[in-house]
């Protein structure tokens, strides 16, 4: 059974700070990772989806990189603003038909300006 | 578009009684899923469906039931409400079995 985990639970920077948010998962035959923000009360907002066959996808400050072989993620956060404060999560596509995403319970982010 | 827009936003029930929770789509997605969120347990999956007429159980099916008479949307039934189904509920869709998963804001219910 897949199991995504994340660590740390909490972490608190200084704005301007580049970050690394990390997810690891048991089994590496996945489909895609999919990394999703949440802001409290509110629902998740994709913000990268990596394919298996690729190794790392980029959105302005923001990049993912997935190795399955050692079955690792991380979503590297440039130059932190207060506004990037929420709990990221990331989440598995298991590798078989007619599944959903498997998420990790995330990490919440709190940037002090 | 409006994405996946799920009703109502909150809800509070008594143990016992029934209702539905909405979920719609606009994107002509296959593939739409029902979550729950608690403190400490993450997201874990109730119900799914990767096309009209065709559902299946995720890890936390017990006391749920859905159906999924059109593309747009999957509603989730709550049959006899327990408090242990106290939760947020979140719809999400995808196109196909690969693709971006979008999120609705979630329904926030509790059981007393």
């Amino acid at each position: 059974k897949q199991e995504v985990t994340q660590i740390p639970a909490a972490l608190s920077v200084p704005e301007g700070e580049n970050l690394v948010l990390n997810c690891s998962f048991t089994d590496s035959a996945i489909y895609n990772l999919q990394w999703f923000r949440q802001d409290p009360g509110k629902g998740l907002t994709s913000l990268l989806l990596i394919q298996s066959s690729q190794r790392e996808q980029t959105s302005g400050r923001l990049n993912a990189s997935l190795d399955k072989s050692s079955g690792r993620s991380t979503l590297y956060i440039a130059a932190s603003q207060p506004g990037d404060s929420a709990t990221y999560l990331c989440a598995a596509e298991a590798n078989q038909a007619g599944t959903a995403l498997i998420f990790g319970k995330g990490t919440t982010l709190s940037v002090s300006s | 578009n409006a994405g996946v827009t799920q009703t109502p936003k909150f809800q509070v029930l008594k143990t016992g009684q029934s209702m539905t929770l909405q979920c719609a789509q606009d994107m002509n997605h296959e593939y739409m899923s029902w979550y729950r969120q608690d403190p400490g347990m993450g997201l874990r999956l109730i119900h799914y469906s990767v096309g009209a007429g065709i559902t299946d159980q995720g890890e936390v099916p017990n006391g749920y039931n859905v159906s999924r008479s059109t593309t747009e949307d999957f509603p989730l039934r709550l049959l006899s409400a327990a408090p242990s189904q106290t939760s947020v509920y979140f719809c999400a869709s995808k196109e196909g079995l690969l693709g971006e998963l979008f999120f609705g804001s979630g329904t926030q219910l509790s059981v007393l």
